[in-house]
């Protein structure tokens, strides 16, 4: 089956640093990579929409400064959090989605990050 | 915006059967996932229903009504192991998965 990966699942910075998180599809291609965030007990938001080649497009109220994505290649995205403080903890995961298979979206493990 | 409601919390006996509702209203409908997501994890895979009528799949079935914008997941037999948030997330016209809260489901030895 379709498997994607996150590095790291955790990591802990100081605040004002900046954080870069790795979403990678394992065994197939993925035109569209999506980031999600969620805190305790609330549901998955998501936070922008990366395509292959392109920028990406981010949801109302995501500071796209702060939360910088690229998807360089059909398996590889990265989300850097800059100057990351104390609320910017949070589960952040990753999903992809193959172009042949429109609808599904296969989830990477998470990354739990927390900034002290 | 999209409206997706399902119930919070949820507690049920082992062995017993739980039914989970999800009510949407969605610009647009091109299916509905039902995913399981154990505290700390990312969610899993459980069902998609894009016809009406009900789906199943071992001990959990799904069930979808395009018309009345509702959905059911049905977990039977419970397991401990079954204690997890249960996700509804629907489909709309950008193909962008919408979230529902999700339901907390607590089963009791």
């Amino acid at each position: 089956g379709a498997v994607v990966s996150q590095h790291p699942s955790w990591v802990i910075c100081k605040s004002g640093t900046s954080v870069k998180i790795e979403c990678r599809s394992l065994d197939f291609q993925a035109t569209t990579m999506f980031w999600y965030r969620q805190f305790p007990k609330q549901s998955l938001m998501l936070m922008a929409t990366s395509n292959e080649g392109s920028k990406a497009t981010y949801e109302q109220g995501v500071e796209k400064d702060k939360f910088l994505i690229n998807h360089a290649s059909l398996t590889l995205s990265t989300l850097t959090v800059t100057s990351a403080h104390p609320e910017d903890s949070s589960f952040y995961i990753c999903s992809a989605r193959e172009d042949r298979d429109y609808y599904e979206q296969y989830f990477g493990p998470g990354t739990r990050l927390t900034v002290t | 915006g999209q409206n997706i409601d399902q119930p919070t919390e949820m507690t049920a006996t082992e062995g017993a059967i739980v039914q989970i509702n999800c009510t949407y209203q969605t610009s647009g409908f091109n299916g509905l996932f039902w995913y399981q997501q154990h505290a700390g994890e990312a969610p899993t895979f459980l069902s998609y229903n894009v016809l009406d009528g009900l789906e199943e799949k071992g001990r959990f079935s799904s069930f979808l009504s395009r018309s009345k914008g509702y959905s059911y997941l049905l977990l039977k037999e419970l397991q401990m192991k079954d204690s997890a948030s249960y996700l509804c997330a629907v489909i709309p016209n950008d193909y962008k998965l919408s979230f529902g809260a999700g339901t907390t489901v607590t089963v009791r030895a």
